[in-house]
């Protein structure tokens, strides 16, 4: 069974502007979640969608959002970027959510 | 305080040895515990989860949980070279958001 794959792998953009970044999850996964990793920060939640609606929603600012289509892929953007944006930000798909979730190799996202 | 506390290492041991990772919690609402193996440039790899106390092995690979003292174990044994990573402690309540430690840096040396 193929894993969860996120494209692109890596991104550069520049203050102000905005990314989309996409995941699509393992075949019968239906909850999708994006995490934000950085080395101050470690991971951190950002948000889950499951069947198409947001479930749970981490502590950032709304520049952050995320859609999940019919098919469960999900997308996430974010607007007016910041320099501190820069991270790896990782999908996760499991069945139902909660414990059993399997990542992506993740988006590496760099902010000039 | 963070809810989820880990010592980042990095930890170095010999090849063969056995190594022990530790995570404390604060927040008694959590049920579930997981362990996250991470290579560097890589997403987090789920090794193994436990569902409230007590002790779950898998291979070379045992977790323990003691809910009463909020602490939470993996135990590696005859580790080897492969096992050089770092490895994310996860934890979860009754809402499907994990919550990780910061990760503790593994090195085994031959």
């Amino acid at each position: 069974k193929a894993g969860v794959t996120q494209t692109p792998r890596y991104l550069i953009k520049t203050r102000g502007q905005q990314v989309t970044l996409s995941c699509s999850p393992i075949s019968g996964h239906r909850s999708v979640s994006w995490y934000q990793q950085t080395p101050g920060q470690g991971l951190q939640f950002l948000f889950e969608y499951f069947s198409e609606t947001q479930r749970n929603k981490g502590n950032f600012p709304g520049r952050f959002s995320g859609r999940q289509f019919s098919n469960s892929r999900s997308e996430m953007n974010v607007s007016t970027l910041e320099l501190g944006d820069s991270a790896l930000y990782l999908c996760a798909s499991s069945v139902q959510g909660y414990y059993e979730q399997y990542f992506g190799p993740g988006t590496r996202l760099t902010v000039t | 305080q963070k809810e989820v506390e880990q010592d980042p290492g990095p930890l170095s041991v010999p090849e063969g040895a056995i190594v022990s990772l530790n995570c404390t919690y604060s927040n008694s609402a959590f049920q579930y515990f997981m362990w996250y193996r991470q290579y560097s440039r890589k997403g987090p790899e789920l090794l193994m989860y436990t569902y409230s106390s007590g002790n779950k092995e898998d291979g070379r690979f045992t977790a323990q949980v003691d809910k009463s003292s909020k602490y939470i174990s993996l135990f590696i044994r005859d580790s080897q070279p492969s096992d050089s990573a770092t490895y994310l402690c996860a934890m979860a309540g009754t809402a499907s958001k994990l919550t990780f430690g910061t990760g503790t840096r593994l090195q085994v040396t031959l």
